[in-house]
């Protein structure tokens, strides 16, 4: 299995501007995650998609944060008009291929990080 | 809600010593799963270790053993003789498993340097 890929790695951009990152999961799986991680600190949950479907958003994604995952495969995690609060690295994981079972590992891809200047 | 307390913000041990990472946890389920990850300087959450609820065995593999006491929500790390390459910041991280979503719930880590 190749890993979960992210891209891009680095994002800088002005106040204001929208931003688009992507998401590859490891093949077969279909769970996918969305975390954010700000310095220093633990990633933190931002939402969750069972295949195609949305299951859950943190209460940290606002209405200016959007993610998609059509046809349950690839994902996009969308943050419009960026703040310097959002500076920080996006996490992106996959776990449970079909049939798969509960506490089932989570592969991290490595991150894209946001610059908000 | 669940919770993850790593109070060891940063430890630096000398190469070839052997160091243990403390992990604390909060939960209100019977059934989770609690996992260390490791964060080198590349950014990449790199998975080490899983337990779950039921197993309170602890094992060793390779330079790595885990010690699981739900007597006090503790789930400590050690790594033996250290190496140069260990040196990264350690998570630790618990999921519960009684609404489908299995999210993580991570601490604030444990920045391990291993000085040569």
């Amino acid at each position: 299995d190749t890993g979960v890929s992210q891209n891009p790695r680095h994002k800088i951009t002005k106040r204001g501007q929208n931003v688009t990152f992507r998401c590859d999961p490891i093949s077969e799986h279909n769970r996918l995650y969305w975390y954010r991680q700000t310095l220093g600190q633990g990633p933190e949950f931002l939402t969750y998609f069972q295949n195609e479907a949305q299951l859950e958003k943190s209460r940290l994604l606002s209405d200016r944060f959007s993610a998609e995952r059509p046809k349950g495969s690839f994902s996009t995690l969308e943050i419009q008009r960026t703040e310097q609060g959002d500076s920080a690295m996006y996490l992106c994981a996959s776990s449970t291929k079909r049939g798969g079972n509960r506490g089932d590992i989570q592969y991290f891809g490595a991150g894209t990080r946001l610059s908000v200047l | 809600a669940q919770k993850v307390t790593q109070a060891q913000t940063e430890i630096s041990v000398v190469e070839k010593e052997d160091v243990t990472l403390d992990c604390v946890y909060e939960t209100r389920d019977t059934t989770y799963y609690l996992f260390w990850y490791k964060q080198p300087p590349s950014g990449e959450l790199v998975f080490l270790i899983r337990r779950n609820s039921f197993d309170e065995q602890n094992e060793i593999s390779g330079r790595y053993s885990w010690n699981f006491q739900k007597s006090t929500s503790s789930f400590n790390f050690t790594i033996t003789a250290s190496q140069v390459v260990d040196s990264a910041v350690y998570f630790c991280a618990l999921v519960t498993v009684s609404f489908g979503n299995e999210k993580l719930t991570f601490g604030t880590g444990t920045r391990l340097t291993i000085i040569p």
